[in-house]
């Protein structure tokens, strides 16, 4: 059974502070790593993904992997009250298989 | 900017009836998914379809669910005989790419199963 592991929070950030969201995942041979948005009664929306160990930024975002300790990161910087929201951690296990696998999502605060 | 569109945006049905859910993936797009949303839980994957054939599905996705691509551009989820558990949010994504996590959500389908 392949897991993804979330704190659910929620985590409580002041606006313009760091937000570290992390996630561990069960299946060994995972492949790629996903952060998805939601918002409250919307559809998840991509914001990272990273293939290789090691850091990937992209504007406020670094998305960081460790595949020896399975672990995934979200680090937002300069945290903005838009940027209050679930953030569900998505793994894929490649080798033929199409599905991803979700956590069950941290709920983020940012405090104005 | 491209996007996938369901409908209808909200369902309520009877226990026992059979529901269609539709979806328009990005017109680029090859494959497509499903996946539902329970409220308060996880994103869970139903199936995925490439080239007019389930490409993988889940063990949720038993006997009394199918998905058709009918035209160019739908691409429809059935259940047959709708349970009380049934009741979830359905999203239907598209990728560019095969076994691809890059996903394009559509806005959700509620089902309400009474």
């Amino acid at each position: 059974q392949k897991e993804v592991e979330q704190n659910s929070g929620p985590l409580s950030v002041p606006e313009g502070a760091i937000a570290s969201l992390n996630c561990t995942y069960s299946d060994r041979g995972s492949q790629s790593f996903f952060w998805y948005r939601q918002y409250s009664g919307k559809s998840p929306e991509l914001i990272m993904f990273i293939y290789s160990n090691g850091d990937k930024e992209d504007g406020r975002f670094t998305a960081q992997l460790n595949k020896a300790s399975q672990y995934v990161s979200l680090l937002i910087r300069d945290s903005q009250p838009s940027d209050s929201a679930t953030y569900l951690c998505a793994v894929h296990s490649g080798g033929g298989a199409d599905g991803l696998t979700f956590g069950k999502g941290t709920h983020l605060i940012i405090q104005p | 900017e491209p996007e996938v569109t369901q409908t209808p945006s909200h369902q309520v049905t009877q226990m026992g009836q059979e529901v269609i859910l539709r979806c328009v993936p990005i017109s680029n797009h090859l494959y497509f998914y499903w996946y539902r949303q329970i409220l308060g839980q996880k994103v869970e994957f139903l199936v995925s379809f490439y080239n007019n054939e389930i490409s993988e599905k889940s063990e949720i996705f038993d006997d009394q669910f199918s998905v058709e691509r009918p035209d160019g551009s739908n691409f429809t989820l059935k259940i047959r005989s709708t349970k009380l558990e049934d009741s979830a949010m359905y999203f239907c994504a598209s990728s560019e790419v095969r076994e691809s996590g890059e996903l394009f959500f559509g806005e959700g389908s509620r089902l309400t199963v009474l």
